[in-house]
C-alpha cells in the first residue's frame, strides 16, 4: 500500500548511542518532515525538506541530522542519545506544488534514551 | 514564524451533541489550515483541509470555519460517536501545529 514507512518502530538506546530513523514514501512527494511529540506539546517539528538535496531546520533541530539525498528517503540520525530525546518520532511527506498540501504521517518510532 | 494556538486540550461530550474546536494563528499571510486526527498508537491522519478563498467546508458530519479576519478556524463534528474519540490536531500552513485536543465521546 502507498504510504510513509518508519522503521524501526520501537526502539531503546543508551545515552551516548547513535542510530539513524528510517523514512520512505512511495508517492512521489517532494515535501517531507520530522516531527517529535511529547505529552502536553503536540507536534514539533525538527527538520524539513523541500526536494532531494534540500534540508532546512525546524523548531527543535539540535542533536538530529538529516539528509535527502532521494525523493523517497529522508532519514533522521541521533548523534549523542539525550534522555530529553525520548519521544516518538513521526516522518510525513506532502504533495508540493507552490501551494501547501496536507501531510500523510508514518506510524511513527517510539525511542527511549536510558 | 507562525504560531498556532488550540483550545480546549481536552472535550469531553455525549454520543450524539456536537463538537467543536477552535483554534488561531498569528501569520495573517497563512492561507492553508488543515485537520489530522490521531487515534491511539497511530500517526495523525489529514480529515479536512481549508484554504484562506474559502470561509467554509463540510465533509459528512465534520465541517470547518475560517475567519481571516480575526485568524482563527474551527473544527466542528455533529452527532458525534464513540469512533470520533481521538486527539485532533489543527494546523496552519503545513508546518506549524497546535498542540492537540482529546475529545472523549461517552455512550
Amino acid at each position: 500500500n502507498a504510504g510513509v514507512t518508519q522503521t524501526p518502530k520501537f526502539q531503546v538506546l543508551k545515552t551516548g548511542q547513535s542510530m539513524t530513523l528510517q523514512c520512505a514514501q512511495d508517492m512521489n512527494h517532494e515535501y517531507m518532515s520530522w516531527y517529535r511529540q511529547d505529552p502536553g506539546m503536540g507536534l514539533r517539528l525538527i527538520h524539513y525538506s523541500v526536494g532531494a538535496g534540500i534540508t532546512d531546520q525546524g523548531e527543535v533541530p539540535n542533536g538530529y541530522n538529516v539528509s535527502r539525498s532521494t525523493t523517497e528517503d529522508f532519514p533522521l540520525r541521533l548523534l549523542s542519545a539525550a534522555p530529553s530525546q525520548t519521544s516518538v518520532y513521526f516522518c510525513a511527506s506532502s504533495y508540493s506544488s507552490g501551494e501547501d498540501y496536507g501531510y500523510t504521517f508514518g506510524s511513527g518510532t517510539r525511542l527511549t534514551v536510558v | 514564524g507562525e504560531n498556532v494556538e488550540q483550545h480546549p486540550s481536552t472535550l469531553s461530550v455525549q454520543e450524539g451533541d456536537s463538537a467543536v474546536i477552535k483554534c488561531t494563528y498569528s501569520d495573517s499571510a497563512s492561507n492553508y489550515f488543515p485537520w489530522y486526527k490521531q487515534e491511539l498508537g497511530k500517526g495523525p491522519q489529514l480529515i479536512i483541509d481549508i484554504r484562506s478563498n474559502v470561509g467554509e467546508k463540510k465533509d459528512q458530519r465534520i465541517a470547518v470555519t475560517l475567519n481571516k479576519t480575526a485568524k482563527h478556524f474551527s473544527l466542528h463534528i455533529t452527532e458525534t460517536q464513540p469512533e470520533d474519540s481521538a486527539v485532533y490536531f489543527c494546523a496552519a500552513k503545513r508546518l506549524t501545529f497546535g498542540k492537540g485536543t482529546m475529545l472523549l465521546v461517552s455512550p
